[in-house]
């Protein structure tokens, strides 16, 4: 399996723009996570999945975050309009259910609003 | 309520010394996981080690090993051998069978000297 796939990997856009940030969860996990990575607030979760569906999404920090999952192979983050304050690494993780089970992680995303 | 304590926010070792990186816990499940991520100033985020709340011996993984003392709710990360590649950030996180979401640490930054 080639893992979890982020993309884009780096993005740079203008205060005010519509972000799009984009995940491939590993085939099989019925798990996905979103978080945000700053030195200022470290490892934040943002959203999670179960099969598809939000389960707990107390974390996105405002109305202008929002994460879909349309089937279990795809799952997107906008940020709509973006801020320079949003600029952060946006990490996607998926596993599989139980304890045993660790995160993998997808490379990160580097947002960068300006 | 489930919480991970990483009390060492930077930590340095001698190249070729071991060395050890506190985490605690507090769950009120029977059952969860432990487990050790690294990232690299690269920014990725590579898991370690895992250590199951049943498990009986100490995990261990190449140079990694997981000193896990359930009664005292800790489970540090013991680093032998230290090399200039382990110079990273460190994440302490647990997961839990309720609600199975992970709970990580504030991290410890490691910094290996020649």
């Amino acid at each position: 399996d080639a893992g979890v796939i982020q993309s884009p990997r780096h993005e740079v856009t203008e205060m005010g723009q519509e972000v799009t940030l984009r995940c491939k969860p590993i085939s099989g996990h019925d798990y996905l996570f979103w978080y945000r990575q700053t030195m200022m607030r470290g490892l934040e979760l943002l959203i999670y999945f179960n099969n598809n569906v939000p389960i707990d999404d107390s974390g996105m920090p405002e109305d202008r975050f929002s994460a879909k999952m349309p089937n279990a192979s795809f799952s997107t983050l906008k940020i709509q309009p973006s801020e320079p304050r949003d600029s952060a690494v946006y990490f996607c993780a998926s596993s599989a259910t139980g304890a045993d089970y660790g995160y993998t992680f997808g490379s990160g995303t580097r947002l960068t609003v300006v | 309520a489930q919480k991970i304590t990483q009390t060492q926010p930077g930590m340095f070792v001698q190249e070729k010394e071991a060395v050890t990186l506190d985490c605690t816990y507090d769950t009120s499940d029977q059952s969860y996981g432990l487990f050790w991520y690294k990232q690299p100033s690269s920014g990725e985020m590579i898991f370690l080690i895992y250590q199951g709340s049943y498990d009986e011996q100490n995990a261990t993984e190449g140079r990694y090993s997981l000193n896990f003392q359930k009664a005292r709710k800790s489970a540090n990360l013991v680093i032998s051998a230290s090399q200039l590649g382990d110079s990273a950030m460190y994440f302490c996180a647990m997961r839990a069978n309720t609600g199975n979401q992970f709970y990580f640490g504030t991290g410890t930054s490691l910094t290996v000297i020649p």
